[in-house]
Formats: C-alpha cells, structure tokens, sequence
C-alpha cells in the first residue's frame, strides 16, 4: 500500500535559521511527488512537482530535492511569512494524491 | 485565467442529512479530483472525475458520490451524514490528456461540520 510519511510533525524556527522538511514514500508506480503549502483553513498552494530521483526545483527561499525513497524541502533564510503547513503527496499511476500528514512550520521574527 | 472556486464556504448540517458540495474548475482543466481533510491530517482522496465519468476512487464508502458536468464543474454528495464527515472538503482541477498526468490546483474548500 502506498505511504507518505512526513518529518517533523512541526518546527518553530527563528527567522533566518534556514531547516529541512523531509518526506519519505513508499508506491508502486510513482509518476510525480508534489509539494503543496496551506494556510489555516485554506486549501493547498502548488510549490513544486519532482519527477525523477536527483531532480530540484527551486523558488525563492524554497528548494525541494527527490531520491528513490525520500524528497527534502529545504527553506533557506525563512522569513515569518514561510510560516504554514507544507505538505507532500506522491501520484500514482491513476492520478490520485497520496498525501502526507503535513510539516506545521512557524518563523519567529 | 479563474482558479477553482468552491461552494459554500461553511456549511453545519445534522446527522442524517444529505448535503452537496460544488466545485468550478480552473478555466482549460477537463478533471476534477475530491479530497477530505480531517483536522490536522493530509488531504485523503474520495474520488475523481475525467470527462463526466468516474476515474478512479479512494476508500470511501457509496454514500460519497458525484457527478462532472460538460463545463467541468462538478458536485460532491453525501448521503446519511455523519459526525465524523466533519472536514474540510477541498476540490482540485487539472487538465489530463489520457497519456500524461499533470498537476491538480486545488481551491480554498469547504468546511463541512455536522452536529
């Protein structure tokens, strides 16, 4: 069975005191590993999608990573606006979203 | 270019009732995917729609049902309501092509409580 489990469960940062979230999987026929931001009581923002293992994307202070088994979400610098749930998902062959439970981050000025 | 929009916003119902979520998709997209989100838990999806025909479902039983329209809009139906459908009930549109599978955009949900 497919499963996404994501790591911390929440983390409080200073601003400017760059971390990483992590991401670990486990599916059959992975065509694409997503990362999503939300808010509090809104739905999830698209950050990024990762194909194939060793590929990066980056946007702003976000950098996300992809291996065989695990994607890393670094945040460089954050900034108290960095400040929500990152989620995770992977997509299978059907298309459907296998989600984590999601990284609470908090930036303090 | 319109993003998803979803409705209502909120919505409290009792247990027992029937209730239907609705969902416009991002302008171009033809699927339309349904997703339940308990508080503080990941999105777990329910079902998804290409081309007016179910495409695929989660481990919900027959009581979550939809429908896709020809403009791609889409509803939610849940019948015999009860306390634990209590979530936030979040729509994602993307644009599938049968052969390649793109990104799903996901709009701002609707909070379903029930008493």
């Amino acid at each position: 069975e497919d499963q996404v489990t994501q790591s911390p469960e929440a983390l409080r940062l200073q601003e400017g005191e760059s971390s990483s979230l992590n991401c670990s999987y486990t599916v059959s026929g992975l065509r694409g590993l997503f990362w999503y931001r939300q808010d509090p009581g809104k739905g999830p923002e698209f950050l990024f999608t990762l194909y194939s293992a060793g590929e990066e994307k980056e946007k702003e202070r976000l950098k996300a990573t992809l291996t065989k088994k695990e994607s890393f979400l670094h945040i460089t610098a954050p900034k108290p606006e960095d400040s929500a749930t990152y989620l995770c998902a992977v997509q299978d062959s059907w298309g459907k979203l296998q989600f984590g439970a999601g990284t609470q981050v908090v930036v303090t000025p | 270019e319109t993003g998803v929009t979803q409705s209502p916003t909120h919505l409290i119902k009792t247990r027992g009732q029937q209730v239907t979520l609705r969902c416009s998709s991002q302008s171009g997209h033809n699927t339309v995917s349904w997703y339940q989100q308990a508080l503080g838990q990941g999105p777990q999806f329910i079902f998804q729609y290409y081309r007016e025909e179910e495409n695929g479902r989660g481990n919900f039983p027959p009581r979550f049902s939809g429908l896709q329209f020809p403009n791609y809009s889409s509803e939610l139906n849940v019948n015999a309501l009860e306390l634990d459908d209590s979530a936030l009930y979040l729509c994602a549109s993307s644009l599938e092509s049968g052969t390649s599978l793109n990104t799903q955009y996901f709009g701002p949900g609707t909070r379903l409580t029930v008493l």
